[in-house]
């Protein structure tokens, strides 16, 4: 168990819908990232907030946007679904900024189906 | 642009030792780490290089050229728990982490 904790563990919902994933990070850890995994493939980094700020970008799509509230936790939030977004999303908390030495911390993921 | 490189799949069998590669292309580089993920489950953190040579954890160890753009991870006494996706992933200008496509790596017995 790696402290991070994700909600829900499971979405079905459909094209067009709009949901909410939420994160909460390790104790005391300061930065966010999400990350999505689609089948067969590797872990694509959309977004990290650091302290409430946006930290760093990745390839996230407009239609998806988060952010990190005071007590640190995150939510992600995903509007137009299409069939294309089901994955897997990831969670990842680390103690500082982000940076070559730091370990990111992995929750265990919301699987998302959108039919 | 940035990429990483690495086999889809490696099989081996209990007890014997394994090499997985790694290349990339990218710029700003400040490191290589890999990851562990079990079907699906949370990718967790095996080791980090940040300068040339060799880092040994246990049956892991990993290892890092600069100059060559290209790492490793082995792993000895092969036991069938380790089975599982290992990646590699460049830590690049700003932190941010670009994880390859993963290595699925089978254990037999």
């Amino acid at each position: 168990d790696s402290g991070v904790t994700q909600t829900p563990k499971h979405l079905i919902t459909a094209t067009g819908q709009r949901v909410t994933l939420r994160c909460s990070p390790r104790s005391g850890d300061l930065s966010v990232y999400w990350y999505q995994q689609s089948l067969d493939q590797g872990l694509q980094f959309l977004i990290q907030y650091y302290n409430g700020e946006e930290r760093a970008k990745g390839n996230i799509l407009e239609r998806f946007s988060a952010q990190q509230f005071p007590d640190l936790h995150s939510e992600l939030n995903l509007s137009s679904l299409e069939l294309g977004d089901s994955a897997l999303y990831f969670c990842a908390s680390s103690p500082l900024g982000g940076g070559a030495t730091e370990t990111q911390y992995f929750g265990p993921g919301t699987r998302l189906l959108v039919l | 642009g940035q990429s990483l490189e690495q086999p889809s799949e490696v099989t081996a069998v209990e007890g014997a030792i394994v090499q997985i590669n790694c290349t990339y292309q990218t710029s700003g580089f400040y490191g290589l780490s890999w990851y562990q993920q079990h079907d699906g489950g949370a990718p967790t953190f095996l080791s980090y290089n940040g300068l040339d040579g060799l880092e040994e954890t246990g049956r892991f160890s990993s290892f890092l050229s600069r100059s060559d753009s290209y790492g490793y991870l082995l792993l000895q006494e092969l036991q069938m728990k380790d089975s599982a996706s290992y990646f590699c992933a460049v830590c690049n200008q700003g932190g941010k982490l670009i994880f390859g496509q993963g290595t699925e790596l089978s254990v037999k017995p």
